[in-house]
């Protein structure tokens, strides 16, 4: 089976915009999340889908959103970047079922806010 | 809130040295999940813990799930270069709508060849 793949690996962005990213988890898998990691705060959870529908949500503000699409893919938006929006943004997929915290993840996307 | 300690911080040892590191919590979790990340990668996951004082072995690493069901250690035997990176703790709890992990802060680990 092919891993998680996250488009692009690498962005760089100015403050104010907006950029979208891309997850396409395991085949089979119903669940994704994403996560953003930065030196020093490890991995913040930002939100998960199952079956196209938001089913946690971290305390991120509205700027971040997601969604899911019916083949299970998913995207994140983030809104009026900020510096501080810096970070790895690390897709995860799991199957939704008994093992559901078992998550596999992508390499990630690197986004530079200048 | 849950919080998650996981000690220590970063470690450098030898080649062929052992390696332990631990994660403890206020809370009680169900599941201890034990990852680790590359440089430039997602975090991989090493070994599932699902049962209260559950010891499990992957290769040379070993975990175990504590009886409080509020900590967890890895044991990493006869490092080699290749275990460097970042060991992540996360556990859960499967229990209704909230089956989010929590993620330790991390391990980093170097290891002279």
């Amino acid at each position: 089976k092919a891993g998680v793949t996250q488009t692009p690996r690498y962005l760089i962005k100015t403050r104010g915009q907006q950029v979208t990213l891309s997850c396409s988890p395991i085949s089979g898998h119903r669940s994704v999340s994403w996560y953003q990691q930065t030196p020093g705060q490890g991995l913040q959870f930002l939100f998960e889908y199952f079956s196209e529908t938001q089913r946690n949500k971290g305390n991120f503000p509205g700027r971040f959103s997601g969604r899911q699409f019916s083949n299970s893919r998913s995207e994140m938006n983030v809104s009026t970047l900020e510096l501080g929006d810096s970070a790895l943004y690390l897709c995860a997929s799991s199957s939704g079922g008994l093992h559901h915290n078992e998550q596999f993840f992508g390499p990630g996307t690197r986004l530079t806010v200048l | 809130g849950q919080q998650l300690n996981q000690s220590p911080q970063s470690m450098f040892i030898q080649e062929g040295e052992d390696v332990s590191m631990n994660c403890t919590s206020s809370s009680i979790f169900n599941t201890w999940l034990w990852y680790k990340q590359d440089p430039g990668e997602g975090p991989v996951l090493l070994i599932a813990l699902y049962k209260a004082g559950e010891l499990t072995s992957n290769g040379r690493l070993t975990a175990q799930f504590g009886i409080t069901r509020k900590d967890s250690f890895l044991n990493i035997s006869a490092s080699i270069p290749s275990d460097v990176g970042i060991y992540f703790c996360a556990p859960a709890n499967n229990a209704g709508n909230n089956r989010k992990l929590i993620w330790g802060l991390g391990t980093s680990l170097a290891v002279n060849p």
